[in-house]
């Protein structure tokens, strides 16, 4: 079984520009997530969907952030216009959506704002 | 409000040393989930154990051991006889009903295991 895939795997831009990452889950999973893992912390949560719908984007600072799931797979998170402490690892999950306590990790996308 | 504290920032072994990762939580929840997870150089989370809280429980597993007592809302993790490969980050992580089982994370171990 294909695990989640992440695209880029790093990014290097710099302060004022926009940058997308991209989310593929595992096939058949309702729920979606996106963290931020900034140097030296865990992740934190930044937003979930079930399905094509948002479940919980308290976190996500949304005057710069935005994230969609269009048709319920794929899902893509943006910035725009970055700040230097955007810089971090970006993480996608994805679970099955009766059992959400199942959070299967992608690689991340290493983001770095200079 | 949530919380997981991680006291241990880096933790260096030889090889074959049994070592013991800290995790202290925080929670108003009666019904809660525990986890454990690895972060490898490679960066992705891998899941390792999930605990609730109504299962006071040990968990051996191989090498693996967890030791959870609600008394002092604790949740150790214990490595017997470490190799090189179980070198990481490790977090510890909260999953309470009050907050629609939002994982909240530790600020992590960094277990380095050396030969």
């Amino acid at each position: 079984e294909a695990g989640v895939a992440q695209s880029p795997r790093y990014k290097i831009i710099e302060k004022r520009q926009s940058v997308a990452f991209w989310c593929n889950p595992i096939s058949g999973h309702a729920t979606l997530y996106w963290y931020q893992q900034i140097l030296g912390q865990g992740p934190k949560l930044l937003i979930q969907f079930q399905n094509n719908g948002v479940v919980d984007d308290s976190q996500l600072p949304k005057d710069r952030f935005s994230a969609e799931r269009l048709k319920g797979v794929d899902s893509t998170l943006k910035i725009q216009p970055a700040k230097l402490e955007d810089s971090a690892v970006y993480l996608c999950a994805s679970s099955p959506g009766t059992v959400w306590y199942e959070q299967y990790f992608g690689p991340g996308t290493r983001l770095t704002v200079t | 409000a949530q919380k997981v504290t991680q006291a241990q920032t880096e933790i260096s072994v030889v090889e074959k040393e049994d070592v013991t990762l800290d995790c202290v939580y925080e929670t108003r929840d009666t019904t809660y989930y525990l986890f454990w997870y690895k972060q490898p150089p490679s960066g992705e989370l891998v899941f390792l154990i999930r605990r609730n809280s109504f299962d006071e429980q040990n968990e051996i597993s191989g090498r693996y051991s967890w030791n959870f007592q609600k008394s002092t809302s604790s949740f150790n993790f214990t490595i017997t006889a470490s190799q090189v490969v179980d070198s990481a980050v490790y977090f510890c992580a909260l999953a309470g009903g009050g907050s629609n089982y939002k994982l909240t994370f530790g600020k992590g171990t960094l277990l380095t295991v050396n030969p």
